[in-house]
């Protein structure tokens, strides 16, 4: 079968870093990508990787291990609006995503 | 640029009623796909439509039939609602797939939050 781990929630304080972690096992991969979705909202894209390392945009960058199947998103400089929820997916053989159950990331002041 | 825009926003449905999600881009995208989100749960792909002309089933196509209807409308159907089809579905587009640097971002619209009783 095809799945994603990635932890339920993850708290963290204003102005520090946090790393949300995502395991994959999926029968074709061709990527890793980021979504984060506001509470009501709907998803909107943060960062791919295809190669392994690290790709930095802004306060938030993605790092991906193909060797491990593992891959993560790190946010530095938490601000109260990074509050929500983030989603990894890995882009299948299909173009088509596979998400993971999401991260719900909790800030406090 | 309106993105992508559904319609409706909410719904109630009783069971066994039928209706249809309507989905629209302007982004001339030729991939366009139909998710449904459960509480605290990720996004699951009902179907899709790679191109114009061109659907496909996804994870959870049961209980659903689809339209592709030119190439800026997709259409997701429920012929007789059931209370396990309660969820929030958003419709989603990309351009071509490209390259493995390609990152093939999708693009989502607003959401339609559906109840069956």
């Amino acid at each position: 079968g095809q799945s994603l781990e990635q932890p339920s929630e993850v708290t963290a304080v204003e102005g520090a870093i946090v790393q949300i972690n995502c395991t994959y096992q999926t029968s074709g991969f061709y990527g890793l990508s980021w979504y984060q979705q506001h509470d009501g909202g709907a998803p909107t894209f943060l960062s791919y990787n295809a190669l392994d390392g690290l790709e930095e945009t802004g306060r938030f960058s993605s790092f991906l291990s193909r060797s491990d199947s593992y891959g993560y998103l790190l946010l530095q400089e938490l601000q109260m609006k990074d509050s929500a929820s983030y989603f990894c997916a890995v882009r299948d053989s299909n173009y088509q995503l596979i998400w993971g159950a999401g991260t719900k990331l909790i800030i406090k002041p | 640029n309106a993105g992508v825009t559904q319609t409706p926003k909410f719904q109630v449905l009783k069971t066994g009623q039928s209706m249809t999600l309507q989905c629209a881009q302007d982004m001339n995208h030729n991939s366009m796909y139909w998710y449904r989100q459960d509480p605290g749960m990720g996004l699951r792909l009902i179907y899709y439509s790679a191109s114009e002309g061109t659907t496909d089933k996804g994870e959870v196509p049961n209980g659903y039939n689809v339209s592709r209807l030119n190439k800026r409308e997709f259409s997701l159907r429920l012929e007789s609602a059931a209370p396990s089809q309660t969820s929030v579905y958003f419709c989603a587009s990309s351009g071509l797939p490209g390259g493995l640097n390609s990152r093939n971002e999708q693009f989502f619209g607003p959401g339609t939050r559906l109840t069956v009783l």
